[in-house]
Parts: C-alpha cells; sequence; structure tokens
C-alpha cells in the first residue's frame, strides 16, 4: 500500500458527460501529479501541483482541469468526455522531488 | 519530451541478464525508474541525479550519463519477480516545478 487513495477504483460513463477523480497523497507530501495510461502511449503526465499551487503542466486537453484543495487532496476533472478519454489515471504523490508514490489508479470507460 | 526506450520488449530466462535503456533529448536533472505490474500501480525502483552516478538496489542497478542524456537499468540474474514494465522517468529541472515524463516503457518477462 502505497499510502495514496484514488476514489473511485472504476467509472464507466458516457460520452459527452463530465467526471471527478480524486485523490488523498500520502500524509505530508505536498506534491501530487496526474497521469494518463493507455496502451499505446504508457504514462502521460498531465499536471503536478505543489500545496495548492500548480508547477508543473503537460499534454493536458482544456476538457480537462485540475486543483489541490487545502488540505492536500486534489480532484481532476475531466468534462465533455470522449471515447478515447477511457484510460487509467494515476494519481502519485511526492514530499518533493523524490521518488512518486502512486495511487491503485481509477479505470475510466466511456461508452 | 517523451523520453525513449530501447527495447519495447525482453524475455529472458531465469537468471539471465538484461539491460534497459533510456535516453532523453533534452538536458536532464534526474532519472527516475518504476516498474509496474500488470494490473497494479508503478512501483519506485531508484532515483538518479545528474553526476553520472550509478546506483544499486538488490541484483537491480542503474547508471545516469549526464552528457549523453541517456540512463540504462541493469538487471543481473534475474527473478520471475522481475517480470513487469520499466518505465524510466526524467525530469528536466529540480525546485518544486518539476515535470517527471514518462517513457513508453519496456516489457520484461521471465520464464522458467
Amino acid at each position: 500500500d502505497s499510502g495514496v487513495t484514488q476514489t473511485p477504483k472504476h467509472l464507466i460513463t458516457a460520452t459527452g458527460q463530465r467526471v471527478t477523480l480524486r485523490c488523498s497523497p500520502r500524509s505530508g507530501d505536498l506534491s501530487v501529479y496526474w497521469y494518463q495510461q493507455s496502451l499505446d502511449q504508457g504514462l502521460q503526465f498531465l499536471i503536478q501541483y505543489y500545496n495548492g499551487e500548480e508547477r508543473a503542466k503537460g499534454n493536458i486537453l482544456e476538457r480537462f482541469s485540475a486543483q489541490q484543495f487545502p488540505d492536500l487532496h486534489s480532484e481532476l476533472n475531466l468534462s465533455s468526455l470522449e471515447l478515447g478519454d477511457s484510460a487509467l489515471y494515476f494519481c502519485a504523490s511526492s514530499p518533493g522531488n523524490e521518488k512518486l508514490f502512486f495511487g491503485s489508479g481509477t479505470q475510466l470507460s466511456v461508452l | 519530451q517523451q523520453p525513449v526506450q530501447s527495447p519495447q520488449a525482453v524475455i529472458l530466462r531465469e537468471g539471465e541478464d538484461a539491460v534497459i535503456n533510456c535516453s532523453s533529448s533534452k538536458a536532464l536533472y534526474s532519472v527516475h525508474w518504476y516498474r509496474q505490474k500488470h494490473g497494479e500501480a508503478p512501483v519506485f525502483l531508484m532515483i538518479l541525479l545528474k553526476g553520472g552516478e550509478q546506483k544499486g538496489h538488490d541484483k537491480i542497478s542503474a547508471s545516469f550519463n549526464e552528457k549523453k542524456q541517456q540512463s540504462s537499468l541493469y538487471l543481473t540474474a534475474s527473478q520471475l519477480s522481475y517480470s513487469g514494465t520499466y518505465f524510466c522517468g526524467t525530469g528536466s529541472s529540480g525546485g518544486s516545478n518539476y515535470k517527471l515524463t514518462f517513457g513508453k516503457g519496456t516489457l520484461l518477462t521471465v520464464n522458467p
């Protein structure tokens, strides 16, 4: 158990819908990262937050947004969902720039 | 930019050695290595900071050549438990603005 909690584990929704993925980092970790994993692209970096502020952005679509709250938990919002958004979404936390601890992921299926 | 890993896949017999390479076109601050077993989350193996250091973890070690912007992961006397997908992650800066970009992974299969 990495200490990073992601909910829900599975999410099935329809195209055009909006969903929210939640991540609770390890106690004391200030950095939260979001990654999208699909079969052909590996782990795609989406966004990083550090102590509530956005610090680095990857290939995150405009339909996606995220935030980190004062209690350090983070949410990833995905809207106007398309079939191609189906993937495994990982959250990871880190005390700083050291090793990342990954949550067990949220499997999103868009039908 | 995503680092490039090679090979994409490798099959070994228990006890054999393997090398996985990771290269980047950008200057690197650090290199991370993770292993992901099927259906599980990636698990940290080691991190190397610029300076050409080499690290080891049991029979798994890695090197980082900052000038060549390359890292290699060495698995010696492989065990069945080494099977999984190995990802290298490259960080291009220090501080709290840290973008860790992963390669597409190398699938390692160790057979009895």
